[in-house]
């Protein structure tokens, strides 16, 4: 019965890179969502997402970021061109219905040098 | 704009002793309010909840208090234990125009409980 995964757990990226982190929410659920952890912060609401659907995209930056969650496989969060300020955790939450009490990964770390 | 806040960034309480953690909100909209905990490296955890409806909530040794006339969550931890030491976060739950819920992050306590 496993967990939100989500992979990798550490990735580190040039600028200007591309990184892709990729989130397999629990069994049987179907709604997605991502937060962001900035050093010294709290989580920030970056999307929400059902599959093949982007729900809620208000806290994404405007350029740059893209997320989707695919029929198959699992939800990916793209950032283009990375940036020394999108060094940060992004963690991927998920649940059955859109209730209270998501289940949320370990992370992925992103460091961009 | 932090719509929820979390006032104290750290906190150290003695083995046996009771954690208080302190949340404090701004929007009168929220409906529902959650405590996670945090260890290094991993995921937050729920940990409790309670609706706007009530004023406590209690499982085991962690009794969640709402006020909502002063728009205020506190956590209780009691007795507290090595292994509670982590990083807790509130959060709230509001309701989008869009019909969808978003949660609101505090900015985290890191509580230190003490041998």
């Amino acid at each position: 019965n496993a967990g939100v995964m989500q992979n990798p757990r550490h990735l580190v990226r040039r600028r200007g890179q591309e990184a892709r982190l990729r989130c397999s929410p629990m069994k049987g659920h179907s709604h997605v969502y991502w937060y962001r952890q900035l050093p010294e912060e709290g989580l920030k609401f970056m999307v929400y997402l059902q599959k093949e659907n982007i729900i809620d995209e208000s806290g994404m930056p405007k350029e740059r970021f893209s997320a989707e969650f695919p029929k198959e496989g699992p939800s990916i969060l793209r950032i283009q061109q990375v940036v020394r300020g999108d060094s940060a955790a992004y963690f991927c939450a998920s649940s059955p219905q859109q209730t209270y009490g998501y289940t949320f990964g370990s992370g992925t770390r992103l460091t961009v040098v | 704009d932090q719509q929820v806040k979390q006032n104290s960034p750290s906190l150290s309480v003695q083995e046996g002793r009771i954690s208080i953690l302190n949340c404090d909100y701004t929007n009168s909209m929220f409906d529902y309010f959650l405590w996670y905990k945090k260890y290094p490296a991993e995921g937050p955890t729920f940990l409790i909840s309670i609706s706007s409806i009530k004023d406590k909530n209690e499982d085991g040794r962690f009794t969640v208090f709402l006020n909502k006339s002063a728009k205020h969550l506190s956590l209780h931890i009691v007795p507290s234990q090595p292994g509670d030491s982590a990083v807790y976060f509130c959060a709230a739950t509001l309701i989008t125009t869009s019909g969808t819920y978003k949660y609101i992050f505090g900015t985290g306590t890191r509580l230190k409980v003490l041998a």
